[in-house]
């Protein structure tokens, strides 16, 4: 049983490109959410899912782009990437919105 | 913006002793969530406690709520270094949305 697997684990990237954090999860959790955690800033919600083709927004949503065609994976787009999205992503889910949510390692992203 | 505030934001005790950290927030709640963060890693859940608790205990975990004083407290007792982590209070105030974190608290456990 993987739980939640983020992948990369690391990425460099330059200014405007685009790119895709990878999230699959294995528990067939309807709720899934990507975080983004900058210092001193805790975690931040960027967009969420509540089932498979139903995605919203959390509070930090432009810039980034979300789909849910399937309950295991819930892709998050960076469009065109800016050094302000320099930053530890994290997925979640889980099988409840009040649940406590699963996690993965992260993804580590640096935007130059 | 941040539900919940952890405080202090830093904290360095030595081993067995014990680490209290606590969590304000601003609007109703259904229940308060802890994670813990150790360094490189995603957040892993240690408890829960729902609106119309006050108290719950998980092995060395004691966490209080007082939904009057909207704030919680997290206590570790006999503290080991191996609890050298951050620390995140998470709750579910906002109609529609995840969980909101707070900032953290860093502990340090020295041995």
């Amino acid at each position: 049983n993987a739980g939640v697997t983020q992948t990369p684990k690391f990425q460099v990237l330059k200014t405007g490109q685009s790119m895709t954090l990878q999230c699959a999860q294995d528990m067939n959790h309807e709720y899934m959410s990507w975080y983004r955690q900058d210092p001193g800033m805790g975690l931040r919600l960027i967009h969420y899912s509540v089932g498979a083709g139903i995605t919203d927004q959390g509070e930090v949503p432009n810039g980034y782009n979300v789909s849910r065609s399937t309950t295991e994976d819930f892709p998050l787009r960076l469009l065109s990437a800016a050094p302000s999205q320099t930053s530890v992503y994290f997925c979640a889910s889980s099988p409840e919105r009040r649940q406590p949510q699963h996690f993965g390692d992260g993804t580590r992203l640096s935007i130059l | 913006s941040q539900q919940g505030e952890e405080d202090p934001q830093a904290l360095s005790i030595q081993e067995g002793e014990n680490a209290t950290m606590n969590c304000s927030y601003k609007t109703s709640i259904n229940n308060l969530q802890w994670y813990r963060q150790n360094s490189g890693r995603g957040l892993v859940h240690l408890i829960l406690i729902r609106s119309n608790e006050r108290e719950k205990h998980s092995g060395r975990l004691r966490v209080t709520l007082d939904t009057s004083k909207k704030s919680s407290s997290l206590l570790i007792t006999a503290s080991r270094a191996a609890d050298t982590a951050s620390y995140f209070c998470a709750t579910d105030g906002n109609a529609g949305n995840m969980l909101t974190f707070g900032g953290g608290t860093r502990l340090m456990v020295k041995p």
